[in-house]
């Protein structure tokens, strides 16, 4: 059964750092493609950042460019989400999610972890 | 900037047919936009329904289907019940490695 569990989430000030991780178990980790997708409170999913099963691979969408970076780590079966300069309107729930493949997103889904950007 | 359209809200009866569709606010969607489906209820992760236009994912109904519709993608629940009311988001993969959510559809049974 694939297994996604997010953590890292909490509370921090705008123009701050935090970093998310997802451990992932069920199923071969580094043969799939990863997403991070986010979802503002009472607002619709927005696609954040997506890598390839090698982790050489990375895209993100442009309102995080430049800010957030995301990893693995496939010896640890981990997704991390580097995120920097954060804004208020990065405050959202972050699920992790594998994907089928780059152009495929979200087969399966954590339950995601809360961020708050707030002073 | 690519935006993908969905209707906000839609309403079926118990055990009626319901059509949801995904556009593009320029263009049109085909295949090679690889849409995919999920349903999602307040406060739970969304869970895959549909992916590459009409595939199903496992464990999901035959009553949920997949397809293009003229210009869109089509997302249609036959036979609704009162356990579909739920929010249905598309994504289209618009290429270079980029997804684009849709704004979600508020299905409500009644």
């Amino acid at each position: 059964e694939v297994q996604l569990l997010e953590s890292g989430g909490g509370l921090v000030q705008p123009g701050g750092s935090l970093r998310l991780s997802c451990a992932a178990s069920g199923f071969t980790f580094s043969t799939y493609a990863m997403s991070w997708v986010r979802q503002a409170p009472g607002k619709g999913l927005e696609w954040v950042s997506g890598i390839n099963g090698g982790g050489d691979i990375t895209y993100y969408a442009d309102s995080v460019k430049g800010r957030f970076t995301i990893s693995r780590d496939n010896s640890k079966n981990t997704l991390d989400l580097q995120m920097n300069s954060l804004r208020a309107d990065d405050t959202a729930v972050y699920y992790c999610a594998k994907d089928r493949g780059t152009m495929i997103r979200g087969a399966n889904w954590g339950q995601g972890t809360l961020v708050t950007v707030s002073s | 900037q690519t935006v993908v359209t969905q209707e906000p809200s839609f309403s079926v009866s118990p055990g009626g047919t319901v059509t949801l569709t995904c556009g593009l606010s320029s263009g049109s969607v085909s295949t090679s936009y690889y849409p995919s489906w999920y349903q999602q209820t307040p406060g739970q992760a969304p869970r895959a329904l549909i992916y590459s236009t009409n595939t199903r994912s496992s464990g999901v109904p035959d009553r949920f289907s997949g397809s293009i519709l003229g210009n869109k993608a089509a997302l249609t629940i036959t036979g609704a019940q009162a356990d579909d009311e739920s929010d249905y988001y598309c994504v289209l993969y618009i290429g270079g490695g980029i997804s684009v959510f849709g704004g979600g559809t508020k299905l409500t049974v009644l």
